[in-house]
């Protein structure tokens, strides 16, 4: 599987946008880009997930380098509620039921 | 919220000891997922399925087995537990043609 790279931490403050970065030079023609998140003590949730378009959804934003090489993950206005660690995962669009290959993720902190 | 419930949320048991960890949908959702996360690391996936009595393995299937005798419901089960599988076990669901995965809350359980 393509693997991603993302930083082990990034801080930013409350109601200012977080642009989370994840890079999978690797990445396939039909590997799709999907965001979770975790928040302390709970399942990972869905954020979103594109393939080439950039894609915007009532979470966050996808924004897909042209060369699908790397993308960021968009928060335009960060809230308290939004520390958690995120989760950058490639999965092929060739359907199939197996699982989804989690690496560290980024460990998001917000600052009041 | 994705109707996903796990059982038990916490336990605590001995080494040796036979250990079954319960996963029930409410979503009719056909793909059903058990992950394990320990400190430090993202989920890593344990088992599968993609039907009633259809499973297979992920990457860490060693020391689990799964069943599914109905849509609803999958079962992990640790036949003889070790200290090395105290963990937090996550289950997860996925509806046929949709890349999301919902999450459960988590179960913490802890081998002595």
């Amino acid at each position: 599987d393509a693997k991603t790279t993302q930083p082990n931490s990034m801080e930013s403050n409350e109601e200012e946008p977080v642009h989370l970065p994840c890079n999978h030079s690797t990445i396939s023609g039909t590997d799709y880009i999907h965001w979770y998140r975790q928040l302390p003590s709970q399942g990972p949730e869905y954020v979103i997930h594109g393939l080439t378009s950039n894609v915007n959804n009532r979470m966050a934003s996808l924004a897909i380098a042209e060369d699908r090489k790397s993308s960021t993950l968009i928060l335009h206005r960060a809230t308290l509620r939004d520390a958690a660690v995120y989760y950058c995962i490639l999965r092929s669009s060739g359907g199939g039921a197996d699982g989804l290959t989690f690496g560290k993720g980024t460990h998001l902190i917000i600052q009041p | 919220d994705a109707g996903i419930t796990q059982s038990p949320r916490h336990k605590v048991t001995e080494t040796g000891t036979p250990v079954t960890l319960r996963c029930h949908q409410t979503e009719n959702h056909r793909y059903m997922y058990w992950y394990r996360q320990d400190p430090g690391h993202g989920l890593r996936l344990i088992h599968y399925s993609y039907g009633v009595k259809d499973t297979d393995k992920g990457e860490v299937s060693d020391g689990y087995s799964v069943s599914r005798s109905k849509t609803e419901d999958f079962l992990l089960t640790l036949e003889s537990a070790t200290s090395s599988q105290t963990s937090v076990y996550f289950c997860a669901i996925r509806q046929r043609g949709i890349y999301e995965q919902y999450f459960g809350p988590g179960t913490r359980l802890t081998v002595t």
